[in-house]
């Protein structure tokens, strides 16, 4: 079980605004900020989002983060059928002393 | 470009021992903080552990399901982290993947090298 939790599965249609949450406490996302990342189905993981809301270049704007106490979330507007991936988010842990990643959401887009 | 490129998966017995390699180029290897992450089949991600770099004196750290038994390691001087894996488990058996931070986050991925640990 992971120490960050995710919905494990979330959907939408194309067009449709999406949110994927992660819980967490005060040990790692209250004290540490929290990065996300896409990964497909035989490949390696890609940093979406980092620092909660921050976009590395190449990253289209339709992705954001946001951050609340000990939650973080990721956005995805306007979703189109490429989106349809894994999202995991990761953060520091001060207790744990490491990176923890959430158990993963599975985003279908129908 | 920035490359990262794991080898030395391979086929190993429980109980046994394996070395993992990441070969790193196109950024500042020495300055970054080198990561190990896992995933085994059609699960999530495991973040295995770290190794700072210099300025940081090379400090390591581990998840509690590898503590004692994964050791990681760097030669800035070839541009490569590594992983040596000892007393594996059959829970070890996943893909491993290298990853790089700069500043709190994994920016940069190898494609990861298969460990299966079975008998």
């Amino acid at each position: 079980q992971s120490v960050l939790t995710q919905t494990p599965s979330a959907s939408g249609t194309p067009g449709q605004r999406v949110t994927i949450s992660c819980s967490g406490g005060r040990s790692n996302i209250g004290s540490n900020t929290v990065n996300w990342y896409q990964q497909f189905p035989g490949t390696a993981p890609k940093l979406l989002i980092y620092y909660d809301n921050q976009r590395p270049s190449g990253v289209p704007d339709r992705f954001s983060g946001s951050k609340s106490g000990t939650s973080g979330s990721l956005a995805i507007s306007g979703l189109q059928s490429e989106d349809e991936a894994d999202y995991y988010c990761a953060a520091w842990d001060d207790s744990l002393k490491g990176v923890i990643f959430g158990g993963g959401t599975k985003l279908t887009v129908l | 470009e920035v490359q990262l490129v794991e080898s030395g998966g391979d086929l190993v017995q429980p109980g046994g021992s394996l070395k993992l390699s990441c070969a790193a180029s196109g950024f500042s290897f020495s300055g970054s903080t080198m990561h190990w992450v896992r995933q085994a089949s059609g699960k999530g991600l495991e973040w295995v552990g770290r190794i700072r770099n210099k300025a940081n004196s090379y400090a390591t750290a581990y998840a509690a399901s590898v503590k004692g038994r994964f050791t990681i390691s760097r030669d800035d001087s070839k541009n490569t982290a590594y992983l040596q894996m000892n007393s594996l488990k059959t829970e070890d058996t996943a893909v491993y993947y290298c990853s790089r931070s700069g500043n709190g986050y994994n920016d940069y991925w190898g494609q990861g090298t298969l460990v299966t640990v079975s008998s």
